[in-house]
């Protein structure tokens, strides 16, 4: 596996479903990202860690949940979420000094 | 409020022909400024980028001119090719707060740029 993967790459759950989004990033950084993409809006930035710690939570609501384990691995716990939830989840991962984030392929994400 | 305004929202040009999207920001904080490339199906890629200390980079076929005084800057695609029928997004960054100074990028809302054969 190269750069950074995403799996599921598609994923359909009703509102009341717990489910999990995973990313790994290959490229040796230390910073990993989750970004939401929706239509016709710009990316949002979700979430960062760094080395593992969470330093940014840009007002996401608590039925997302992250859990970075460790510098490799990020994870998006969902629960109970909503229909306008349903969009592309983008993982990105850079060195935390670095300015270029590299990203996968994102998970599809319908809430139904 | 959006910090970076990005136009057109689609752009349609013939292959051999030139593309230029344009992009606005307000943050004079920003100090990166990356053009990323997005293929359906696919996550966005860092395309090239550019530093306000100058006013041009090109790379291939691509070319960023920025305005600084303007707090403008946009891509250029030179000899355009079917292939490169995809949605751009340019988007600017500052560092972050607090220890590791992640640079946290804002976007536009991308362009969807059609290069008819």
């Amino acid at each position: 596996e190269t750069g950074v993967t995403q799996t599921p790459r598609h994923l359909v759950m009703g509102m009341t479903n717990k489910k999990s989004l995973k990313c790994e990033q290959h490229l040796g950084h230390n910073a990993m990202y989750w970004y939401k993409q929706s239509a016709k809006k710009p990316l949002e930035l979700m979430f960062v860690y760094n080395f593992k710690e969470q330093t940014e939570n840009n007002s996401v609501p608590s039925r997302f949940s992250p859990e970075c384990p460790n510098s490799s691995h990020l994870f998006l716990h969902l629960h109970t979420l909503q229909p306008e939830d349903s969009a592309l989840y983008l993982c990105a991962s850079s060195q935390v000094n670095g300015y270029e984030q590299y990203f996968g392929p994102g998970t599809r994400l319908t809430v139904t | 409020q959006q910090q970076v305004k990005q136009s057109p929202q689609s752009l349609i040009v013939q292959k051999g022909g030139i593309s230029i999207i344009n992009c606005a920001y307000e943050n004079t904080a920003f100090d990166y400024f990356p053009w990323y490339q997005q293929f359906p199906g696919k996550g966005p890629a860092l395309l090239i980028a550019i530093r306000p200390d100058v006013s041009e980079k090109k790379e291939g076929r691509f070319t960023i001119s920025f305005n600084k005084s303007a707090k403008q800057f946009s891509l250029h695609i030179m000899d355009s090719q079917p292939g490169d029928s995809a949605t751009y997004f340019c988007a600017a960054s500052t560092a972050g707060i607090g220890g590791g100074s992640n640079y946290k990028l804002t976007f536009g809302k991308g362009t969807l740029l059609t290069v008819n054969p």
